[in-house]
């Protein structure tokens, strides 16, 4: 089963709003990292955020993480048409020596 | 360009037959992991390899193969084992597996497997 979990499943925003997306995982992890999939292609990584950092900013991508909770949130502001895709969390354990992926969030915006 | 390549990008195959998809990287990269992803899921892990001539089952082997004969090729075979193998695959690298890295996760566009 995924570690990950997003929420929503789903969202559906206007062009300028913000988006925010959820992520909850199970255990211990290294870094946590935000990726995009646009409609039938394969993931581009858009952020990490390490297991001692609490925030980061990338552009318009802020991320948060709380271990204390084991959850993540992806802030997108100002968002786009183009920000339309399916954006997906991934815990890195070192000592599996892998990375486990939620079942994602669709983000649509309208223009 | 540096990338990973996977093809076919589309695939059809028949019941009972073995089905080769091919990944090749030229990132240097030492590890590489296989993912199946059904409609509107998440990527599962099929197997990785996070040195030549080795590799391990991820968390959904049963029916798959894989060989890690060269750094930069990382092939999947799904055989005739693997009881529901119409999905998306997608092959990833990343510089090492754990410990020495991010562990940031570089994909190719994937592959689209069609069971007739």
């Amino acid at each position: 089963s995924q570690q990950g979990e997003e929420d929503p499943q789903a969202l559906s925003i206007q062009e300028g709003e913000n988006a925010t997306m959820n992520c909850s995982y199970k255990t211990s992890i290294n870094n946590l990292q935000w990726y995009r999939q646009n409609s039938g292609r394969g993931l581009v990584h858009l952020i990490l955020i390490r297991s001692n950092e609490r925030e980061k900013h990338s552009g318009r991508l802020r991320v948060t993480l709380d271990t204390s909770k084991k959850s993540s949130s992806l802030l997108i502001t100002a968002s786009r048409a183009a920000d339309t895709a399916s954006y997906f969390c991934a815990t890195l354990n070192t000592n599996a020596g892998k990375s486990t992926f939620g079942d994602g969030t669709t983000l649509t915006v309208k223009p | 360009d540096g990338g990973i390549t996977q093809s076919p990008k589309y695939l059809f195959r028949k019941e009972g037959q073995n089905v080769t998809l091919s990944c090749e990287q030229n990132l240097n990269h030492d590890a590489m992991y296989w993912y199946r992803q059904d409609p509107g899921q998440g990527l599962r892990l099929i197997y990785y390899s996070q040195i030549v001539n080795d590799f391990q089952k991820g968390d959904i082997a049963e029916g798959y193969s894989v060989s890690r004969e060269k750094k930069e090729s990382f092939p999947l075979t799904v055989t005739s084992a693997q009881k529901n193998p119409t999905a998306f695959y997608l092959c990833a690298s990343s510089i090492s597996p754990s410990g020495r890295n991010t562990g940031e996760l570089f994909f190719g566009e994937g592959s689209r497997l069609t069971v007739l």
